[in-house]
């Protein structure tokens, strides 16, 4: 299975501080997606990085991707309590995108 | 541009009953994808449709089923619901097969009691 495992389960920061989510994935994939979810909502897509890519930016966040080691992060600068939700890694060879089981972020107010 | 619309919101069945759900894409999209989410097994694949057609199917009982209609919304059935089909799904579109970034729906929360 190429299912991103995201690392660590559960994070929980005070405002201001950065935030990093990191994903492993088990094969080769053409993009890796990052995707926020709100309690018992939607997926909402943050960013999409293709495999020939090393970093992207896109605001306050920053993904990087290592392919030699099939991994990527993500990182929220200067999080805020809004950014309290679950961030998943989902990554396509070919179609459908697979998820993994999500970052549960808590920022502290 | 209104976003993907899924109805019900909520839903409350007993087992051995069977349940409709349904899924409206972002205008334009023809590529509908539906996801069941528990927290146990997290978000799985189930189906993927696109001109009506099924492209991809997850590894799912055949009491699950799906279908896409020539307006490119989207219903998917379950039959003889089990407890274990309580979730929340989910519903994507995107604007063709080639297109990687998925919008979706808020969920329909399906309860089994």
């Amino acid at each position: 299975s190429q299912q991103g495992e995201e690392d660590p389960q559960a994070l929980s920061i005070q405002e201001g501080e950065n935030a990093t989510m990191n994903c492993s994935y088990k094969t080769s994939i053409n993009n890796l997606q990052w995707y926020r979810q709100n309690s018992g909502r939607g997926l909402v897509h943050l960013i999409l990085i293709r495999s020939n890519e090393r970093e992207k930016h896109s605001g306050r966040l920053r993904v990087t991707l290592d392919t030699s080691k099939k991994s990527s992060s993500l990182l929220i600068t200067a999080s805020r309590a809004a950014d309290t939700a679950s961030y998943f890694c989902a990554t396509d060879a070919n179609t459908p995108l697979v998820f993994g089981k999500g970052t549960r972020l808590s920022v502290i107010a | 541009k209104a976003g993907v619309t899924q109805t019900p919101r909520y839903l409350i069945k007993t087992r051995g009953q069977q349940v409709t759900l349904s899924c409206s894409p972002i205008s334009g999209h023809r590529s509908v994808s539906w996801y069941q989410q528990t927290p146990g097994q997290g978000l799985q694949f189930l189906f993927e449709y696109f001109s009506e057609t099924q492209r991809n199917k997850g590894n799912f009982p055949g009491r699950f089923s799906g279908r896409q209609f020539s307006n490119s919304r989207s219903e998917m059935n379950v039959s003889t619901l089990e407890l274990g089909d309580s979730a929340l799904y989910l519903c994507a579109s995107s604007l063709d097969t080639t297109s990687f970034e998925q919008f979706f729906g808020p969920g329909t929360r399906l309860t089994v009691l």
